[in-house]
Order: structure tokens, then sequence, then C-alpha cells
């Protein structure tokens, strides 16, 4: 079974500063893909990015990027010039490419954006 | 394009009852739909995978006689809680596979209470 690993609960930045979360992700399979959502208080569930595993290029969203180390099964989301509108939980998501499409989801990453 | 609404948007039953959330697709088809359930400050947890015209697939854990899912449509999946009890009491979200396929399109969840 896939297991997706967000090691930082909550994190702190300041207005304008840059922030990166991390996660890992442990799997055997070849073909999934990896997606960073974020969750304001609405709880609506939205895409900040994605990446698919076969693309060795790191995505890249505005100020959103990502740094995917295959190898090291990692996939971590930097957010530059962060805003208060940034201010939300993260999770960072991993779907199978072949297990009827299911998605395994971090614990999250409270993001607290100070002005 | 690809929205995803959920209705309705929350609910207060009475324990024994039972109440129904209807997942739609608005502006495409969705051959699979996901739900999954969130109680505060935690992760998402995937509950059943809908398929249109076929048996949900329920995730180990779930009780398939007490969360009904039918996916009788290509827009529409619906789940029923039948006799809730207070420890149903969640968020629950359903989410939609896009045309490519391995982006999911979230609705905006619905929050339940039983009383």
């Amino acid at each position: 079974a896939q297991t997706v690993t967000q090691s930082q609960p909550e994190m702190s930045v300041q207005e304008a500063e840059t922030v990166t979360l991390s996660c890992t992700y442990d799997t055997s399979e070849s073909d999934y893909y990896l997606f960073w959502y974020k969750q304001p208080p609405s709880r609506q569930m939205i895409l900040v990015i994605r990446q698919e595993a076969y693309k060795q290029q790191n995505a890249t969203e505005n100020r959103f990027s990502v740094n995917f180390q295959k190898a090291a099964k990692s996939f971590s989301l930097k957010i530059s010039d962060s805003q208060l509108g940034d201010a939300a939980m993260y999770f960072c998501a991993y779907r199978s490419g072949t297990n009827a499409g299911k998605s395994t989801f971090g614990d999250g990453t409270t993001l607290t954006v100070k002005p | 394009g690809a929205v995803v609404s959920q209705h309705p948007s929350w609910v207060i039953c009475k324990s024994g009852t039972s109440v129904k959330i209807e997942c739609r697709s608005l502006d495409f088809q969705a051959t699979t739909m996901f739900w999954y359930r969130q109680f505060p400050k935690q992760s998402l947890m995937l509950m059943a995978t809908s398929n249109e015209g076929s048996k949900a697939t329920y995730e180990q854990g779930v009780e398939k006689d007490k969360f009904l899912i039918n996916h009788a449509s290509l827009t529409l999946s619906t789940l029923t809680v039948t006799s809730a009890h207070p420890e149903d009491s969640s968020f629950y979200i359903c989410s939609a596979d896009g045309r490519e396929g391995f982006e999911q399109y979230f609705g905006p969840g619905t929050r339940l209470t039983v009383t």
C-alpha cells in the first residue's frame, strides 16, 4: 500500500517570504501522479500543482513550484512571495496510475502567513 | 469547466434517520467518483469508489450497508448514510475524475451533524 508522509503539521511564513512544505511517499509502482492541494477554511479542495512521475522536469505554477526527487520519493512544495491568501491546510497526495486511480493523502500541513 | 457540486452543503439529522448526499459533475461526465470522509484538522480518508452502472467498491473498514452509494448516471453519485448515529457526524467530500483521468475535481463538501 502506498503511504504519504507530511512531517510538518504546522508551518509559518512571513508575508512575501518563501516557504517549503515537505512530502515523502512510498510506493512500488512506476506509474503514478503527485499533487499538492490547498484546503482553506471553506474546506473546498483546490489543486495547487501536479506532477507526473514519468516527467523529470519539476512542475511550476506561478509562485508555486515543486522539487520532485523520484529516487528519494520526495515531493516538496515551494511557495514564493507568500501572500495572506496562501494561509490554508496543504495536502500532498499520491494517485496510482493503475490501482483504480485511488488517491492517498498525507496528514496535511497547516500554513500560517504572518503579515 | 470541471465543476463538481454537492447537495446539501450541510445537514442536521436525528439519530436513527437516513440522509442522502448528492454529488454532481456539472459540465462533464464522470464515470468514476470517489467519496471521502474528513474529520476536523485531519486528512481525507477514502471511503469508496463509485463507478457508473456498477456497484461501488468500498475501502476496508467501511460498512457498505451503512454507507450506500449509487452512481446512477454519468453526472450523479449519491451517498446515503443509513441509520445515522452521532459518530457518523463528519465532513463528506466527493470527487470526480476529469477528462484526462488523472486529475480529480472535488466538490465543496457536506457537513453532516447527527444529533
